[in-house]
């Protein structure tokens, strides 16, 4: 079984500063990296698929990177607001023959005004 | 309008009932999963199906069983529904020719299990 983890699983960040948070996962056999925004009573929502080692993704105040050899992803929120309050979930796909992308626990983030 | 609906949003049942959840999208998806979520957990996947024909079970598919109507129609049954099958259901959709393939979530379905 392929073990994606997440750290802090929480977090509480003040309206306006930075934080970032990790996903890591087993190093061999990578294939992708994808970071999910799941916010209260909404559906989660692709933030950021990723692929090659060293890459770089940036959606607004939000950018992501990726490392492949050493097996973690960092996700970065600057600026932080009060609608970047939501659970950050990252998952990587198992490749036995079909794909299947397992699930970290989530980062569940409060930006407090 | 959403592009991946799940019906019912909210569900109560007593222990032993049978119940189907049922996820239909107008994405033109062959790719479809169910997943549950728990407190503290992550996203596990129950089934997944890559095409109408094709049908596979993911880590914990004990207790549930599926079926793929139409390209469009996944739907997944409890067939002896139990209090730990209490969880929030989320189907999605993918497609394998997109870069990455991302997946895409319905808005869940709450069950309550008595």
């Amino acid at each position: 079984i392929l073990n994606v983890e997440q750290s802090p699983q929480s977090l509480h960040v003040q309206e306006g500063d930075s934080t970032n948070f990790t996903c890591s996962f087993p190093s061999s056999n990578f294939y992708a990296l994808h970071w999910y925004r799941w916010e209260t009573a909404k559906s989660p929502e692709a933030l950021f698929v990723m692929t090659l080692n060293g890459d770089e993704k940036k959606k607004g105040r939000i950018s992501a990177t990726l490392n492949t050899k050493e097996g973690y992803s960092y996700l970065y929120i600057k600026g932080s607001q009060p609608e970047d309050s939501a659970t950050y979930l990252c998952a990587s796909p198992i490749i036995q023959g079909a794909q299947k992308l397992v699930f970290g626990q989530g980062t569940r983030l409060t930006i407090n005004p | 309008d959403a592009d991946v609906t799940q019906t019912p949003r909210n569900r109560i049942t007593k222990t032993g009932k049978r119940i189907m959840l049922e996820c239909s999208q107008t994405k033109g998806h062959d790719r479809m999963y169910w997943y549950r979520q728990d407190p503290g957990l992550g996203l596990r996947l129950i089934y997944y199906s890559f095409d109408v024909k094709d049908i596979n079970k993911g880590e914990i598919s004990d207790g549930y069983s599926v079926s793929r109507q139409a390209q469009a129609k996944f739907s997944l049954s409890l067939e002896s529904a139990i209090p730990n099958q209490t969880a929030l259901y989320f189907c999605a959709t993918s497609d394998p020719r997109t870069g990455g393939e991302t997946q895409y979530f319905g808005p869940g379905t709450r069950l309550l299990v008595l």
